[in-house]
């Protein structure tokens, strides 16, 4: 029973193509995010959504849409790949809380690399 | 914009050997989470610390927020293999529902 889910764990793809990563979470939680970890590990956030809705859009390329359905799922589509996009993306999900943040729950990542 | 450093960047131990990442923060902090990755995984949950000067243990690991909400530190002892990984701390602000700023990390390497 795995509670964030992440679809593919590994995205091998050429540059100027369009791919989608999808995420799933099973935990109830109505908050979910997109965060890119480099090749030096550093994890930096680019979305987050609450109840389908857009609250965090962090300085991402336009070519970055996510998208969600209802509050269980986000899924991340980009268009025209480039080299520098290649990297390890990874869903995460909390509950919101009236202040402060709340515990976030990662996925397992998708590895993407674009040649 | 808001920036949550940790240094070192990277420590190599010998197994039995104590470990502390130190995590400082440009702006005040609400709360302070941390955070294990390990090689190939992903971050997993460690602890939560909201109060001023607040200090929490787990087994070996002992969590430290500073008194001015802007540092943290996690101090590992008596290091063992399956302590490998990369720590990262993660800022929370008033103000700033649900996001977290993680830091850079810290790799913990441990030789048996």
């Amino acid at each position: 029973d795995t509670a964030v889910s992440q679809t593919p764990k590994y995205l091998v793809t050429q540059m100027g193509n369009d791919k989608s990563i999808k995420c799933e979470q099973n935990l109830g939680h109505d908050t979910m995010y997109w965060y890119k970890q480099d090749s030096k590990k550093f994890l930096k956030i680019m979305f987050s959504y609450n109840n389908k809705e857009l609250i965090i859009n962090e300085t991402v390329p336009n070519r970055f849409s996510p998208k969600s359905p209802d509050k269980a799922h986000l899924n991340l589509h980009i268009n025209s790949l480039e080299l520098g996009d290649s990297a390890v993306y990874f869903c995460a999900s909390s509950q919101t809380r009236l202040a402060g943040v709340e515990t976030q729950y990662f996925g397992p990542g998708t590895r993407l690399l674009v040649l | 914009g808001q920036q949550v450093m940790q240094i070192p960047q990277y420590q190599h131990v010998q197994e039995g050997e104590d470990f502390t990442t130190y995590c400082n923060s440009s702006t005040t902090l609400s709360n302070i989470q941390w955070y294990k990755q390990r090689p190939g995984g992903h971050p997993v949950f460690l602890i939560q610390l909201v109060k001023s000067g607040e200090v929490k243990k787990q087994k070996r690991l002992t969590f430290q927020f500073g008194e001015a909400k802007k540092n943290s530190s996690l101090h590992i002892t008596a290091t063992q293999t399956t302590d490998v990984g990369t720590y990262f701390c993660a800022g929370g602000r008033d103000g700033a529902t649900n996001k977290l700023i993680f830091g850079t990390g810290t790799l913990l390497a441990v030789q048996p």
